[in-house]
């Protein structure tokens, strides 16, 4: 089966730096995405990782190591705006050539000024 | 551009009843899956469609169906409904079906609410 664990809860202040981690354990990986949440919102794509090593995009960056089953999402210049629910997850194959995506419970992120 | 829509917004059904939720893609986009979401939790894999075909199945009772039609729109079906069917059930379209990152992510939709009494 697959599975991916978070951390529930985060708080950081504005202007801080904070790193959400991931861990998995899956069979046919390909992948790990980033999604950011709001209350009643829908999931919105932040970042993805297929190899090894750092994405940066603006103020997110997310890492993966595939030999750790480990990735995390690190968050720069923190902003109220960030306050959110963040999920890692696994990109999977299917037999059938499609993808499959198993989401973690996600880590709930407050951030105070 | 106009991004994934579904319809309704919000639903309320009672136990034994029916429900079927509407998703149309973005334009170009042939892949359409659709998860649900339990309060607290991860959005959870029910299918995926892509062409028109069912290419993937999450472990869901086949009180749930799904199809996809000749434009790529698509409909959940839940039949029966459970008091734990209540959730928000979202969609999601890509290009592909392999989900491969960059311009073939999956974008979701803003989700149907579906509260079951």
């Amino acid at each position: 089966g697959q599975s991916l664990e978070q951390p529930s809860e985060v708080t950081a202040v504005e202007g801080a730096i904070v790193q959400i981690n991931c861990t998995y354990q899956t069979s046919g990986f390909y992948g790990l995405s980033w999604y950011q949440q709001h209350d009643g919102g829908a999931p919105t794509f932040l970042s993805y990782n297929a190899l090894d090593g750092l994405e940066e995009t603006g103020r997110f960056s997310s890492f993966l190591s595939r030999s750790d089953s480990y990735g995390y999402l690190l968050l720069q210049e923190l902003q109220m705006k960030d306050s959110a629910s963040y999920f890692c997850a696994v990109r999977e194959f299917l037999e059938t050539n499609a993808g499959k995506s198993t989401f973690g419970d996600g880590t709930t992120l407050t951030v105070k000024p | 551009d106009a991004g994934v829509t579904q319809s309704p917004t919000h639903l309320i059904k009672t136990r034994g009843q029916h429900v079927t939720l509407r998703c149309s893609p973005i334009s170009g986009h042939k892949s359409v899956s659709w998860y649900q979401q339990v309060l607290g939790q991860g959005p959870q894999f029910i299918f995926q469609y892509y062409e028109k075909e069912e290419r993937g199945r999450g472990n869901f009772p086949d009180r749930f169906s799904a199809r996809q039609f000749p434009n790529y729109s698509s409909e959940l079906n839940v039949n029966a409904l459970l008091l734990g069917d209540s959730a928000l059930y979202l969609c999601a379209s890509s290009l592909t079906s392999l989900l491969a990152g960059g311009y073939n992510e999956q974008f979701f939709g803003p989700g149907t609410r579906l509260t079951v009494l």
